[in-house]
């Protein structure tokens, strides 16, 4: 089965820094790719769709790239609600695996 | 406006069985498929399947063939999971979460927390 290799598993950052998350897929996937994020206790919320696109009341400081197996959330400028696991899904075709995760903390 | 709700926390024994049921309003059920993902004690997300809620045709992942079953009731608009018979390690809160129309997870139900344990 595909997988989806998210990089770094954790990281801590200051606020207001940029922080990259990076997911990889074993295969093509196109831009069928999107970004969740989850807060500790709380149910998980979609940000990104299409690898790229902002889902509706999302922050404007989260952004996506990428296209075929390589792919990058990107926070421009960290802020304490930001803490959470942030995990990526591929969703092309069955399995719509998830990437293992990665925790963000503030510094 | 769309809501998922989910059934509430179990305790079982192994080898029981558990139905957890998500019952949706706010939308058409059928025009939107169903996920479900499985959340063990301080792991990730992991997809255990999706159910086409027009034909109630299901897919299961790897690793979720056999002990588990889901299911619809289009007429209360409410998906269905299904884990016979339990084992310890299916402790974990279970979420419905349905799939926007571009593929990815646009709504959650609130989780059920099903709890395996002699």
């Amino acid at each position: 089965d595909l997988q989806m290799t998210q990089s770094p598993s954790s990281l801590s950052a200051s606020v207001g820094d940029r922080v990259t998350i990076t997911c990889r897929a074993s295969q093509d996937i196109s831009n069928y790719l999107a970004w969740y994020q989850q807060k500790p206790g709380k149910v998980p919320k979609l940000l990104i769709y299409t690898a790229s696109t902002l889902q509706s009341g999302v922050p404007s400081r989260f952004s996506g790239s990428g296209s075929g197996t390589d792919f990058t959330l990107t926070i421009s400028s960290l802020q304490p609600e930001d803490v959470a696991t942030y995990y990526c899904q591929k969703y092309n075709s069955a399995p719509r695996t998830f990437g293992q995760g990665t925790k963000v903390e503030i510094k | 406006q769309v809501q998922l709700v989910q059934s509430g926390s179990e305790l079982k024994k192994p080898g029981a069985s558990v139905k957890v049921s998500c019952k949706t309003s706010g939308y058409s059920f059928i025009s939107y498929a169903m996920n479900w993902v499985r959340q063990a004690p301080g792991q990730g997300l992991e997809w255990m399947g999706w159910i086409n809620t027009n034909t109630g045709n299901p897919t299961y992942a790897q690793g979720f063939t056999g002990r588990f079953v889901l299911s619809l009731d289009i007429s209360v608009s409410t998906a269905y999971l299904q884990i016979s018979p339990l084992k310890a390690e299916d402790t974990a809160v279970y979420y419905c979460a349905r799939i926007a129309r571009e593929g990815a997870i646009d709504y959650w139900g609130q989780g059920t927390l099903v709890t395996v344990s002699s």
